[in-house]
């Protein structure tokens, strides 16, 4: 059974830093593609970065790009979202969100983790 | 960056009926790389679609999409209670950004 299960979130400062990590067991994690999906409170889903099966392709939502930074450690089949800077505009839940093709980013997500709550307020 | 429209915003039905959700593109989807998703209340979203009319594994087969271009549609062809959540297109034709419609809600008439 995939699982992909999210930590890190918190209530943090504005222009502070945060790191958030996704534990994904249940398949071959460095077969595929990973994203971060978010969703601000009572909002709509928005896309935020993702990364190749073997982090040689990655991805930005513009609303992210120079501040946030994606990785991943296949030996420990881990996920990381490392955000600065961070805005009251990021306050959302985060997804982890793994993709559905091997070897493959299509950017079709068919697993999802339920979220880590990050707020960003003074 | 693509732009998608979903309508109606809300739809009110009842079980049984059948419910046709749109999902328009800001310009051509390309190769139909089109996805719906389902979120119900404090749940992750589910994939249900992809390549426009793909049923993903497990989705019941009342559930279909139709599409090209930038017009889409999901159809759920009866509805039961469990299908009353929020549905959300996304395109992943282009290179990232890959983008969600903003949702259309369906609810219980």
């Amino acid at each position: 059974e995939v699982q992909l299960v999210e930590s890190g979130g918190g209530l943090v400062q504005p222009g502070r830093s945060l790191r958030l990590s996704c534990a994904a067991s249940g398949f071959t994690f460095d077969d595929y593609a990973m994203h971060w999906v978010r969703q601000a409170p009572g909002k709509g889903l928005e896309w935020v970065s993702g990364i190749s099966w073997n982090s040689g392709s990655i991805g930005y939502a513009d609303s992210v790009k120079g501040r946030f930074t994606i990785s991943r450690d296949n030996a420990k089949n881990s996920l990381d979202l490392q955000m600065n800077s961070l805005r009251a505009e990021d306050t959302a839940l985060y997804y982890c969100a793994k993709d559905m093709s091997f070897a493959v980013t299509t950017g079709v997500f068919n697993y999802w983790g339920q979220g880590t709550l990050v707020t960003v307020s003074s | 960056e693509i732009v998608l429209t979903q309508s109606p915003g809300t739809l009110s039905l009842s079980p049984g009926e059948r419910a046709t959700l749109s999902c328009r593109a800001s310009q051509s989807v390309s190769s139909s790389s089109l996805a719906w998703y389902q979120q119900k209340p404090g749940q992750a979203p589910r994939l249900l679609i992809y390549g426009a009319s793909s049923r993903a594994t497990g989705i019941p087969d009342r559930f279909s999409g139709s599409g090209s271009g930038t017009d889409f549609t999901l159809t759920i062809s009866r509805l039961e209670p469990e299908d009353f959540a929020v549905y959300y297109c996304q395109q992943y034709g282009s290179s990232p950004p890959y983008t969600f419609g903003q949702g259309t809600k369906l609810e219980i008439k």
